[in-house]
C-alpha cells in the first residue's frame, strides 16, 4: 500500500538544484524515508535515507520536515545523467539499505534539460 | 556497473509455459531479492533469499518460485505463464537482509 505521494513528473534544467518533493503523512515513528532512482534500462539505485534529521552523501541532499511528514530530495547541481524516476519509500529501520520489501510505488519522473 | 548480473537479458516465452530466470549476486553477497516490474510502473518485491532460505514473499502466487544455491546465485521460477507476467524481471544481491542493496539490470519477459 502507498504510504508517499509524488509528483508525477518533473522537469529541471542542467545545472539548477532539482527539489523532489514526498508527502509520507502517515509516517510512524520507526519508520524511515528513503530515496532510490532507476534511470532508463537500469535496475534502481539507493540515493540516501534519514529519520528526521536532514542527511547529506556524494548523491544528494534530503531536507525531512520537523513533523516528518514530508520530505525533499535535492540534487543541487542536476546534470543530464540524473534524468530518472526517483521513488520516495517509507519502512521501518529494521530494513535497513537492503532489498526486501521495498515499495516503489510510481516515482516522479525527473526530465534534466540541457 | 553493480556487479550483479541476470540471464538472459530478454526472453520471449508462450502462455502456459514455464520460465527461469537467473541472477549472480555481487562477490560476497548472501541476499538475494526479486521484483517484478510491469511497463510504467514500479518494481514489485516478489521474495527474498537469506543464505539459501526464502525470509519474505510479496503478494505473488506459488507459480512464482525460488532457489538460492550454495555460492548465492539465484533463480526465479514462474510456472504456468499468463500474459500479465510479461515484465522486467529484477534482481538485487546485499551483504545481509540489511545491507546496501545493489539491482541488476533485469531480465525482460514477453509471454504472448
Amino acid at each position: 500500500d502507498a504510504k508517499t505521494t509524488q509528483p508525477p513528473s518533473m522537469d529541471c534544467a542542467e545545472g539548477r538544484a532539482a527539489n523532489l518533493p514526498c508527502n509520507h503523512s502517515t509516517i510512524s515513528g520507526n519508520e524511515y524515508v528513503y530515496w532510490y532512482r532507476q534511470i532508463h534500462s537500469q535496475g534502481p539505485q539507493y540515493i540516501i535515507h534519514g529519520l528526521k534529521n536532514n542527511e547529506t552523501n556524494e548523491m544528494a541532499s534530503l531536507i525531512i520536515t520537523e513533523d516528518r511528514k514530508s520530505s525533499t530530495l535535492i540534487l543541487p547541481h542536476a546534470t543530464l545523467r540524473d534524468t530518472a524516476v526517483y521513488y520516495c519509500i517509507v519502512r521501518p529501520r529494521s530494513y535497513q539499505t537492503g532489498a526486501n520489501n521495498l515499495f516503489f510505488g510510481t516515482g516522479t519522473r525527473l526530465t534534466v534539460i540541457p | 556497473e553493480t556487479g550483479v548480473t541476470q540471464s538472459p537479458t530478454h526472453l520471449i516465452k508462450t502462455r502456459g509455459q514455464q520460465v527461469t530466470l537467473r541472477c549472480s549476486s555481487q562477490s560476497g553477497h548472501n541476499t538475494v531479492s526479486w521484483y517484478q516490474q510491469a511497463l510504467g510502473q514500479g518494481p514489485q518485491f516478489i521474495f527474498q533469499y537469506y543464505r539459501e532460505e526464502e525470509n519474505g514473499r510479496g503478494n505473488f502466487p506459488p507459480r512464482f518460485s525460488g532457489l538460492q544455491f550454495p555460492n548465492y546465485s539465484s533463480e526465479l521460477n514462474v510456472n504456468a505463464l499468463e500474459l500479465d507476467d510479461s515484465a522486467l524481471y529484477l534482481c538485487a544481491s546485499s551483504l545481509g537482509q540489511g545491507g546496501r542493496a545493489f539491482f541488476g539490470q533485469g531480465t525482460r519477459l514477453t509471454v504472448v
